[in-house]
């Protein structure tokens, strides 16, 4: 099986400030990785697939970069409504791992 | 606008079968090319994608829980259902359906999702 971690478990942070979190695979998995959103009490979001191609609809402060086993997501400058946990994704074979997430606070 | 609906038992004891059901709709679960999966998370916990299944009946599972998982599709009624059998308390949690409208290429993409539905497993 394909693990999954993630770094910083969380992390607080202000608006406008540059946030990157880190996703990393047991094993290489290409660029099979997506990025998810979850706002408390609410369904996931995908921002990223592919490593790092933006879902439509998705602003462009959101960017992703990786291929093998290390991943990143980037907010370039953090918004109010980015304050959300974050959840890496990987379907590299035909089974899908998350990663544990992380949760993005207000400093 | 598709909508998915969880539904079944939200207590459930120890060494038991859970079941549940997702009702599908605003939409035919055999239209378009959809996978459609379970998802769970456990309070305050991350989220553990359980298996999915196409409207052919082809599956996919979690290796982790694959022993214990069967999803199956009822076409007729617009619904897919997991049954997960020996159930422990490690399995409480918010079970969520979902709709994958990804592909091979560029994963999953779960668009659309049911509210979530609370299970506890407890004698």
């Amino acid at each position: 099986d394909i693990q999954m971690t993630q770094s910083p478990s969380s992390l607080s942070a202000s608006v406008g400030d540059r946030v990157t979190i880190t996703c990393r695979a047991s094993q290489g998995i290409r660029n099979d990785l997506g990025w998810y959103q979850q706002k408390p009490g609410k369904a996931p979001k995908r921002l990223i697939y592919a490593a790092s191609s933006l879902q439509s609809g998705v602003p462009s402060r959101f960017s992703g970069s990786g291929s093998g086993t290390e991943f990143t997501l980037t907010i370039s400058s953090l918004q109010p409504e980015d304050f959300a946990t974050y959840y890496c994704l990987q379907h590299n074979s035909y089974s899908f791992t998350f990663g544990p997430g992380t949760k993005v606070d207000i400093k | 606008q598709v909508q998915l609906q969880e539904s079944g038992p939200g207590l459930v004891k120890p060494s038991q079968t859970l079941s549940l059901t997702c009702t599908v709709s605003g939409g035919s679960i055999s239209s378009g090319s959809y996978y459609w999966s379970w998802i769970r998370q456990p309070a305050g916990k991350g989220l553990e994608w359980i298996g999915r299944i196409y409207t052919s009946g082809s599956t996919n599972y979690n290796p982790s829980l694959k022993s214990r998982v069967t999803i199956s599709v009822d076409t007729s009624k617009n619904q897919f259902s997991l049954k997960l059998s020996s159930v422990t308390a490690a399995d409480t949690a918010v079970y969520y359906c979902a709709r994958d409208s990804g592909s091979y290429s560029i994963g999953p993409h779960f668009d659309y999702w049911g509210q979530g539905t609370l299970v506890t497993v407890s004698s």
